[in-house]
């Protein structure tokens, strides 16, 4: 089953106004990431959260992280029209047997930002 | 330096024919991923490399799916009669590693769109 699930959906807003996209996990983790999808091609990294931090900021970013809820939110504030893209989060689940572990990607958020 | 390279960026095929795309990963970066995804889904992983071994080839749909990598640099990945539901975005990624774990930041190629007609 998918470890990192976004929602909404989908969110269309105006600009100015703040965006707020959440992701729920199903295991413990190492840290959590988010990432933007221009266009269905490569994707950026935006921001990395580590288990024992709460909160986290980036320019206009601002991720939490609730590890009780295994929840995380992202929130763009002021969002402009270039931030129009597919929001993903990606959990690093804990591993105890050494080597490595992966990125599990959610099915992500696709935000619209109309001018 | 250079980014994460794929190509080729987009790949028309018809059914039952072989393709091979490839994925020049960042120097230096140890880990390399592939991951597919369908039109407005999200990421599904194919495989790990660590070097050149690929430890976690659990994400491969069938055994028509290979890949390899040499040299601990490019990699490619092999669709074998390919079939119209491979048609997706096929994305590459790689990343340092921390102490044996691979969960840094992953950077992201460009991606190979595969259509199969």
């Amino acid at each position: 089953s998918q470890q990192g699930e976004e929602d909404p959906q989908a969110l269309s807003i105006q600009e100015g106004e703040n965006a707020t996209m959440n992701c729920s996990y199903k295991t413990s983790i190492n840290n959590l990431q988010w990432y933007r999808q221009n266009s269905g091609r490569g994707l950026v990294h935006l921001i990395l959260i580590r288990s024992n931090e709460r909160e986290k900021h980036s320019g206009r970013l601002r991720v939490t992280l609730d590890t009780s809820k295994k929840s995380s939110s992202l929130l763009i504030t002021a969002s402009r029209a270039a931030d129009t893209a597919s929001y993903f989060c990606a959990t690093a689940p804990i591993i105890f047997s050494g080597g490595y572990n992966k990125l599990i990607f959610g099915a992500g958020t696709r935000l619209a930002v109309h001018p | 330096g250079a980014g994460v390279s794929q190509s080729p960026s987009n790949k028309v095929t018809e059914k039952g024919k072989d393709v091979e795309l490839r994925c020049d990963p960042i120097s230096g970066h140890t880990a390399l991923y592939w991951y597919r995804q369908r039109l407005g889904q999200g990421l599904e992983f194919l495989i790990y490399f660590q070097g050149n071994s690929a430890p976690d080839k659990s994400g491969l749909p069938s055994d028509r799916f290979s890949a390899e990598r040499t040299g601990e640099s490019v990699s490619t990945l092999t669709i074998q009669r390919t079939q119209q539901e491979d048609s997706a975005v096929y994305l590459c990624a790689s990343s340092t590693l921390l102490g044996g774990r691979a969960f840094n930041e992953q950077f992201f190629g460009p991606g190979t769109r595969l259509t199969v007609l």
